[in-house]
């Protein structure tokens, strides 16, 4: 079983500039995966990127990265060059094989322009 | 590859009716999985198929849940005897051999 904590129901930033949105996880698999997802409003789930908990490298997709801290259960999302197009929620999500995502509660990303 | 599709997209009905989804996965997707979002949290888990064996539902909410995958294709989700409780944004997502998830749009249900 997982439990997923997403601290910041709210975060704001400037066009073009850097934000982090934090995470943090327990489960009790030894093997699982972690997820940041995207949900624009009325729009569907996107996958924003993933991360294999036995890598210990941080997984990179473009402008976004993460800060994975296995021994502290964290996994926080760091978005560079905020854009226009990144507003929406973001979720956290965790799971151990192939059983469902445990999801947090999620973080309303606005961008200022 | 044409993404996961789900239908209806929305759906209204009245207190008591059955109501039915579909979800058709991405071709090849042998797991396919359901979540329930209420508005204002994250997806909550449901129930999942390996091609056309249901590996988890004990998470389903009630006995008015119910889930099929006959053929190890397409999903549908059925809910007997709505109540107003049930009104929430039903998901569906597949996966090949890994454990990403994709999903699709989600049927937007309201009992009224």
């Amino acid at each position: 079983a997982q439990t997923v904590t997403q601290s910041q129901p709210e975060m704001s930033v400037q066009e073009a500039e850097t934000v982090t949105l934090s995470c943090t996880y327990d489960t009790s698999e030894s093997d699982y995966y972690l997820f940041w997802y995207k949900q624009p409003p009325s729009r569907q789930m996107i996958l924003v990127i993933r991360q294999e908990a036995y890598k210990q490298q941080n997984a990179t997709e473009n402008r976004f990265s993460v800060n994975f801290q296995k021994a502290a259960k964290s996994f926080s999302l760091k978005i560079s060059d905020s854009q226009l197009g990144d507003a929406a929620m973001y979720f956290c999500a965790c799971v151990g094989g192939a059983d469902g995502l445990t999801f947090g509660k999620g973080t309303h990303l606005i961008i200022q322009p | 590859d044409t993404g996961v599709s789900q239908n209806p997209r929305h759906k209204i009905t009245k207190r008591g009716q059955n109501v039915t989804f579909r979800c058709d996965p991405i071709s090849e997707h042998n797991r396919l999985y359901w979540y329930r979002q209420t508005l204002g949290q994250g997806p909550e888990f449901l129930t999942y198929f390996q091609n056309e064996a249901q590996l988890e539902k004990s998470r389903l909410l009630s006995d008015r849940f119910s889930a099929e995958r006959p053929k190890g294709s397409f999903s549908t989700l059925e809910i007997q005897r709505t109540e107003q409780g049930d009104s929430a944004m039903y998901l569906c997502a597949s996966s090949a051999t890994t454990p990403t998830q994709y999903f699709g749009p989600g049927t937007r249900l309201l009992v009224l």
